[in-house]
């Protein structure tokens, strides 16, 4: 299994310009999720999804847009980029089942600097 | 709020010395909680949770310690080595569907 991978690794945006960073998992996982890590404030969860065709808001869902149109991938849009959106993306996945100890795997990360 | 906090930003340990991280978290109803390793460039890394119906669980060279009293949570690592120079988090989350809540992470630098 390849595990959680994302795509770009590194992307460089003017401000106002769209994009979407692709998340893919070929565990079969229910449950998948974007964070952001920035310097000193550990990972903080933007949108998530518990299955095919559910989403929802995490912490820190304002400029990004998310869809979940098969169990496999899980793209984080965003609209208008904003330079304060430049930071660290991570997608993670896990089983999603009725497990309390249902642990998140994570992605190697897209680096997005914003000018 | 509640949230889940590191005590320490930056630990330095000697190579063959033991390894201690802590974090304090304030949300009673979590009842799971992991460490990860994060080394640099890299995505977060799985390393050990614990339950909390349990105090303590092993793993190999690493031991998590989990005091509900004080809402405390601690990692120690035995004969640290270089290759467990990263910062580490550790994160909480409450029910089955709950979401990963994280602290702010903890720099463990090891020397020669």
């Amino acid at each position: 299994n390849a595990g959680v991978t994302q795509t770009p690794k590194f992307q460089v945006l003017k401000t106002g310009q769209s994009m979407t960073l692709q998340c893919a998992q070929d565990m079969n996982h229910e449950y998948m999720s974007w964070y952001r890590q920035d310097p000193g404030m550990g990972l903080r969860l933007i949108h998530y999804s518990v299955g095919a065709g559910i989403t929802d808001q995490g912490e820190v869902p304002n400029g990004y847009n998310v869809s979940r149109s098969t169990t496999e991938d899980f793209p984080l849009r965003l609209l208008s980029a904003a330079p304060s959106q430049t930071s660290v993306y991570f997608c993670a996945s896990s089983y999603g089942r009725a497990a309390i100890t249902d642990t998140q795997y994570f992605g190697p990360g897209t680096r997005l600097t914003v000018l | 709020g509640e949230s889940v906090g590191l005590h320490l930003p930056t630990l330095s340990v000697q190579e063959g010395d033991n390894s201690i991280i802590n974090c304090a978290y304030s949300n009673s109803a979590s009842d799971y909680f992991i460490w990860y390793k994060q080394e640099s460039g890299k995505g977060p890394q799985f390393i050990i949770d614990i339950r909390s119906n349990m105090d303590k669980r092993q793993g190999q060279r690493v031991t998590v310690l989990l005091n509900k009293t004080v809402k405390h949570l601690s990692l120690q690592i035995a004969a640290t080595q270089p290759g467990d120079s990263a910062v580490y988090f550790c994160a909480e989350k409450g029910g089955s569907w709950g979401k990963l809540q994280f602290g702010a992470g903890t720099q463990v630098v090891v020397t020669p």
